[in-house]
């Protein structure tokens, strides 16, 4: 298993839908997990931490299953600001400063 | 935002040239490091700083060195740039505890081309 696998999409929706990524991961260590979004031609931004079975946030669901090693994002009522890219971000087991970025799904939201 | 500036925001160089991008934070955090994201790899980590003057390698170092003579500088040099170097590379500073449980925040990015 790849150290951290998202699927590439894209990812086609229309307005309003829900939509759901997940990401896997090979570390059965990592406590924590992020999602970013990134913008095109943007940095990367802090969507949402993930330390426990899972965090709310609005529209945003973010839920970790440890058994089965992956966590995945959730985006109801999809609006059109919400097309971007998400990567998936684990630390991995080694030495500080080690974060393992998943390659990131494109979401787009159409009218 | 977090206050990461990164300069140059864009430059174009030619192979065989040294170039050297420099990151500034106002956050005085302790972690700093280099990215770069390509096409098909994502985010892959160059360097990083623990600190004034500790930094160690990270996933793709080779050809590139840093130097972190104060917290909130952290430079990225390219001694002698290769068109494999193109990339857009990005700053990012991390709090002052252990990396799990801290999130990192990037700065706006440089886009390097090297022809």
């Amino acid at each position: 298993r790849k150290e951290v696998e998202q699927d590439p999409g894209p990812f086609n929706v229309p307005e309003g839908a829900t939509v759901a990524f997940n990401c896997t991961y090979s570390n059965s260590a990592s406590q924590s997990f992020f999602w970013y979004r990134q913008d095109c031609r943007k940095e990367p931004k802090l969507l949402m931490s993930v330390y426990s079975s899972g965090n709310e946030d609005g529209r945003f669901t973010a839920q970790l299953n440890r058994a089965s090693q992956y966590i995945s994002l959730l985006i109801r009522d999809s609006k059109l600001s919400d097309s971007a890219t998400y990567l998936c971000v684990v630390p991995s087991g080694g030495s500080q400063g080690n974060l393992i970025f998943g390659k990131g799904t494109k979401l787009s939201v159409k009218p | 935002d977090a206050g990461i500036t990164q300069s140059p925001r864009h430059k174009v160089t030619e192979t065989g040239t040294p170039v050297t991008l420099r990151c500034h934070q106002t956050e005085n955090h302790r972690y700093m490091y280099w990215y770069r994201q390509d096409p098909g790899h994502g985010l892959r980590l160059i360097h990083y700083s623990y600190g004034v003057k500790d930094t160690d390698k990270g996933e793709v170092s080779d050809g590139y060195s840093v130097s972190r003579s104060k917290t909130e500088d952290f430079l990225l040099t390219l001694e002698s740039a290769t068109s494999s170097q193109t990339s857009v590379y990005f700053c990012a500073i991390s709090g002052p505890g252990s990396l799990s449980g801290n999130t990192i925040y990037f700065g706006e990015g440089s886009w390097l081309t090297v022809v």
